[in-house]
């Protein structure tokens, strides 16, 4: 149980379009789910917090109009990166909470590769 | 988070040996904390959890320990497999179950045959 899934694995996109990555519980509901980014060989860091139903929380630094975040049912959130630049290609984890629990699960990540 | 653009520290350690992994957290007041594997290209895998109400827990060959004090946290994996070959993170929780986590730096452990 507790299965996250991502879509898609991995992207590669001219600079200046726009990707959507989709994060998806298969067996649970998730109120909340998370987006992180990583870099090579680097942590993984808290991009935002999405809520069904909400608006997403950002982290400092983090622009909420180049990142955007739906999170419109308890089983899917959507990450939308705008205009994406070569700056951006990254590694993008998504995680999800089961409502009422601190466990997150987390999904197995998309490469972003923006040329 | 922890600080950015420095490669992650390794641990070679021979097959079979055990392996100890540290972690140091930032922020006193977390009281949850998690280690993860991470294996290449993919998302983090929980391996173990422990609670700052506790100082040790342990699990299927492996055990976390937590120092409040010194605000360290440290994984301890028993005979290890080549298997167990992947980069460690620890990572903590403030609580309640509403934020997301705050991963610490990572250390790629390898083991050797």
């Amino acid at each position: 149980g507790a299965v996250v899934s991502q879509h898609p694995s991995r992207v590669i996109c001219k600079s200046g379009t726009s990707v959507k990555i989709e994060c998806r519980s298969l067996d649970f509901q998730a109120t909340t789910m998370f987006w992180y980014r990583q870099f090579p060989k680097q942590s993984l860091m808290l991009m935002a917090t999405s809520n069904e139903g909400s608006k997403a929380t950002y982290e400092q630094g983090v622009e909420k109009d180049k990142f955007l975040i739906n999170h419109a049912s308890l089983t899917l959130s959507t990450l939308t990166v705008t205009s994406a630049h070569p700056e951006d290609s990254s590694f993008y984890i998504c995680s999800a909470a089961v409502t009422g629990s601190e466990t997150q699960y987390f999904g197995p990540g998309t490469r972003l590769l923006v040329l | 988070g922890e600080s950015v653009g420095l490669h992650l520290p390794t641990l070679s350690v021979q097959e079979g040996d055990n392996s100890i992994i540290n972690c140091a957290y930032s922020n006193s007041a977390s009281d949850y904390f998690i280690w993860y594997k991470q294996e290449s290209g993919k998302g983090p895998q929980f391996i173990i959890d422990i609670r700052s109400n506790m100082d040790k827990r342990q699990g299927q060959r492996v055990t976390v320990l937590l120092n409040k004090t010194v605000k360290h946290l440290s994984l301890q994996i028993a005979a290890t497999q080549p298997g167990d070959s992947a980069v460690y993170f620890c990572a903590e929780l403030l609580g309640g179950g509403a934020d997301g986590l705050t991963f610490g730096k990572g250390t790629h452990l390898i083991i050797q045959p």
